[in-house]
């Protein structure tokens, strides 16, 4: 049973718009969410994190939101630029340190 | 710091044949865990130590599938027997356990392929 779900396989953007990446969670009680970043051969990287008493976080190009009330997670990335292009995992926590992640966001950025 | 180690990076091994994956964590950290990345799950969560000690196995799919660690500074994920449907990538990831950062550090992996 998928607690955290990441709905889009795979996004195409052109260098310098807007990238946004979507998740979905089903727990409720998830009370930190964080957002990983995956070049291929090589393990996911922290990228930016969130805890549930906030709905926004902005570090550089990187702001995540969340929307408690429709257990919605969003990574904006402004703009968006070639490097950027990897594989984007969201993760929900809600006890210890144990994470639940998604199924994962292939993002290209096309120059 | 090295980062979290794991060895090997690849393995093909046979079906039926016993297979040893490696990690050692970041020095200091006394959270482990134990992931594997497929396409139609994403990274799932096989098991978690705290101070050395199974916290959470639920994520052990079978008996096949076992995970010690004997110290701080090592663990092991074994497949015996393996079966095809168990190639992946497998990722350990250590962290400092404080509730005020949260992070998880990962290793390369290792992708297993079972023929």
């Amino acid at each position: 049973d998928q607690q955290v779900k990441q709905n889009s396989p795979s996004l195409s953007v052109q260098e310098g718009r807007i990238s946004i990446l979507n998740c979905d969670y089903t727990n409720s009680m998830f009370d930190y969410f964080l957002w990983y970043k995956k070049y291929p051969a090589e393990g996911p990287t922290f990228l930016i994190s969130i805890s549930s008493i906030k709905d926004k976080n902005e570090d550089g190009r990187f702001t995540v939101f969340l929307n408690k009330s429709a257990k919605h997670l969003s990574l904006h990335i402004v703009p968006s630029q070639p490097g950027d292009s990897a594989v984007y995992f969201c993760a929900a926590r809600y006890t210890g340190n144990q994470f639940y992640f998604g199924t994962g966001t292939s993002l290209t950025v096309i120059p | 710091d090295a980062g979290v180690i794991q060895s090997p990076r690849h393995e093909v091994t046979e079906m039926g044949q016993e297979v040893t994956l490696r990690c050692k964590p970041i020095s200091g950290h006394n959270s482990l865990f134990w992931y594997r990345q497929t396409m139609m799950r994403g990274l799932e969560l096989l098991i978690y130590f705290n101070n050395n000690v199974p916290i959470d196995d639920s994520g052990m799919p079978e008996d096949r599938f076992s995970a010690k660690m004997p110290n701080a500074s090592f663990s092991t994920l074994k497949i015996q027997p393996s079966e095809p449907r168990d190639s992946a990538v497998y990722f350990c990831a250590s962290s400092s356990g404080r509730e005020s950062y949260n992070e998880q550090f990962f290793g390369p992996g290792t992708r297993l392929t079972v023929l």
